[in-house]
């Protein structure tokens, strides 16, 4: 079955300590997006790629990069910038980029968590 | 910022009764989208509706549109028990980049047995 892998599931980061989300998708699809969701709040949106080695930030970047080196893979590192990392992480993808308005196929997510 | 906004923020129904949450957003949009995220789990895309249609239905839902009042509705019919998720609409801003959806915070949809 196509889909969007996400891994881990759970991840624990220790202070000053960069950390790699991966995401992994068997849809042939071109875009590929990274969303922050905390608590009771909707999606924002960290970085997106349209095509393989460009990406561009999204509304919260500051503090996560990205790569995009191959079609399907589209890895986010939270690194120690980043001081509230404590969140729940979704990947996405869509067949065309997100102008065009096509609806977006999500993974299940990595809960990131601060020890 | 935040294009569409839900309304109830929560909505606790029986279940066999019908569910109806809006979204309202602010600026003229290409398209507006519905999804549902179970609990611990990513969100999956229910329905589509674009900026020329006023309603649109799958199965058990029914989405309207009104782009003069610049809100959405959805309306799950007979619920059931499987229903209970978080729904948020998403929005694609008409003439905006390339950046993906902007998403409400969600209406969280508890059907009691």
């Amino acid at each position: 079955d196509g889909g969007i892998t996400q891994s881990p599931k759970y991840l624990f980061r220790k202070e000053g300590q960069n950390v790699t989300l991966s995401c992994e998708q068997n849809l042939n699809h071109d875009a590929m997006y990274w969303y922050r969701q905390d608590p009771g709040q909707g999606l924002r949106l960290i970085y997106y790629s349209q095509i393989v080695n460009d990406f561009q930030k999204g509304d919260i970047a500051e503090g996560y990069s990205v790569s995009r080196e191959k079609k399907e893979s589209f890895p986010l590192t939270v690194t120690s910038a980043q001081k509230n990392p404590t969140a729940f992480y979704l990947c996405a993808s869509s067949i065309e980029p997100g102008q065009v308005g096509q609806p977006q196929h999500f993974g299940d997510g990595t809960r990131l968590s601060i020890l | 910022s935040q294009q569409g906004e839900e309304d109830p923020q929560a909505l606790s129904i029986q279940e066999g009764e019908n569910a109806t949450m809006n979204c309202s957003y602010k600026t003229s949009i290409n398209n507006l989208q519905w999804y549902r995220q179970n609990s611990g789990r990513g969100l999956v895309h229910l329905i589509l509706i674009r900026s020329n249609e006023r309603e649109k239905h799958s199965g058990r839902l029914r989405v309207t549109l009104d782009t003069s009042k610049k809100s959405s509705s959805l309306l799950i019919t007979a619920s059931r028990a499987a229903d209970t998720a978080s729904y948020f609409c998403a929005t694609v801003v008409r003439g905006g980049g390339a950046d993906g959806l902007t998403f409400g915070k969600g209406t969280h949809l508890i059907i009691q047995p």
